[in-house]
């Protein structure tokens, strides 16, 4: 059975600093991976995701994820956060590419940014 | 501003009741998903409807059930409804599979 863990429930880091939300996978085939985030009040909005190719993936908002497959993991990065980056972020895997079906998320990291 | 739109955006229902939530997909996309996202926890997907069809069930029961009109627009029905549906019950939107999907704000149920 799939699965994805977020080891972090919380972090708080300071504006300007960098940032890295750890996600680790456990999934039968190549899989397919997402990082959401979620604002208070909002849908999900996709930030990036990885199929295959290059490791390093670039999103939106100045994220990127790099992927590793020896240790199973999809951790996204950012070099400096903004305050207005304060929000949950959810880590997905699924069996195809672009669509919402059958995703699994982790259960979330809540990110507070301190001015 | 995604083009999905979820209604309504909160509703109270006592537990045995019966619930309808409705999703209104963006424009020129044909697939819908539901996702249940409980207080704390990521979201949970419930099913996929393309082309007014089932086409992917998670693990849920089959109280929850949906439909799928031929404007692509979308229904989740929850039967006798229990304390552990409350939750925020999300829709995403795509035109197929390899199409990014788009999430509407979602609808909080809460069961009393």
């Amino acid at each position: 059975a799939q699965s994805v863990t977020q080891p972090d429930i919380h972090i708080t880091v300071s504006e300007g600093a960098s940032l890295e939300l750890r996600c680790n996978y456990s999934y039968g085939a190549t899989p397919y991976l997402f990082w959401y985030v979620q604002s208070p009040g909002q849908g999900l909005q996709l930030l990036l995701k990885y199929f295959s190719g290059d490791t390093l993936v670039q999103g939106i908002k100045g994220f990127e994820a790099e992927f590793k497959r020896s240790q199973s993991s999809f951790n996204l990065r950012k070099p400096s956060v903004h305050w207005s980056d304060a929000a949950e972020y959810f880590c997905a895997v699924g069996p195809y590419s672009g669509s919402a079906r059958q995703l699994t998320f982790g259960s979330g990291t809540q990110l507070t940014v301190l001015p | 501003e995604t083009g999905v739109t979820q209604s309504p955006t909160h509703l109270i229902k006592t537990r045995g009741q019966q619930v309808t939530l409705r999703c209104s997909s963006q424009s020129g996309h044909n697939t819908v998903s539901w996702y249940q996202q409980a207080l704390g926890q990521g979201p949970q997907f419930i099913f996929q409807y393309y082309r007014e069809e089932e086409n992917g069930r998670g693990n849920f029961p089959p109280r929850f059930s949906g439909l799928q009109f031929p404007n692509y627009s979308s229904e989740l029905n929850v039967n006798a409804l229990e304390l552990d549906d409350s939750a925020l019950y999300l829709c995403a939107s795509s035109s197929q599979d390899r199409e990014q999907a788009f999430f509407g704000q979602g609808t909080r149920l809460t069961v009393v």
